[in-house]
């Protein structure tokens, strides 16, 4: 079965260099979530789109922006990189629940490792 | 805003034992989701087991089962058997019906002592 796809899957960065991470959802999933997940720590909640438009907001700083397109991938824009930057990035999606499933899962992709030195 | 407490942050058992990991929540909610996700040294998420909190029969995926006391905001992980490969991190989550970001604990780490 599909997966969520994640690229790059590591980047490596200078401080204040700008950083763009790809997520492409399971195919017909509608809803695309970001995770940072800082070393030794669990998964914080960044950012959320549904069918194109953001959703709901989390912990993302004002460097970060982010986008859904018209074919359902997200982009997470990271500008003015910082070292407390350096992280690993989760995107997730899911699909309204009732259609395919009936109850909220989240699928993870395999994340994007980024490291500013 | 929910936070979620997991007050174990290392555990160790031996191989086909039985292990309980431990998860507290506090919510005003009353309709929610619960999780556990494993995340082993890949750092792949993995949904190991949900539980909806409508539900009062306790959830069961195979070796994997809960024991959600709801009006005690209690959510623990029982893994029977226990393998090798069930050596990661575990991660109790929680999500509010309607918003749908998770909310994660802090993770405990669990080791399957050959």
């Amino acid at each position: 079965a599909a997966g969520v796809i994640q690229s790059p899957r590591h980047l490596i960065k200078e401080k204040r260099e700008t950083a763009t991470l790809k997520c492409y959802p399971i195919p017909r999933h509608d809803t695309v979530y970001w995770y940072q997940q800082g070393p030794g720590q669990d998964p914080q909640f960044l950012i959320s789109f549904y069918e194109k438009m953001q959703s709901d907001k989390g912990s993302i700083p004002d460097r970060f922006s982010a986008q859904q397109f018209s074919d359902y991938h997200s982009e997470l824009n990271m500008s003015s990189l910082e070292l407390g930057d350096s992280a690993l990035y989760f995107c997730a999606s899911r699909i309204q629940p009732g259609q395919v499933v009936p109850y909220n899962e989240q699928f993870f992709g395999p994340g994007t490792r980024l490291t500013v030195l | 805003a929910q936070t979620v407490t997991q007050s174990q942050p290392e555990m160790s058992v031996q191989e086909a034992e039985t292990v309980t990991l431990s998860c507290t929540y506090d919510t005003s909610e009353n309709n929610y989701y619960l999780f556990w996700y494993k995340q082993p040294p890949s750092r792949q998420m993995i949904l190991v087991i949900r539980q909806e909190a409508y539900k009062q029969q306790n959830a069961t995926e195979n070796r994997f089962s809960v024991n959600f006391q709801k009006a005690a905001k209690s959510f623990s992980l029982k893994i029977s058997d226990s393998q090798l490969g069930d050596t990661a991190m575990y991660f109790c989550a929680f999500m509010r019906s309607g918003n749908e970001k998770l909310t994660f604990g802090t993770g405990t780490r669990l080791t399957i002592i050959p």
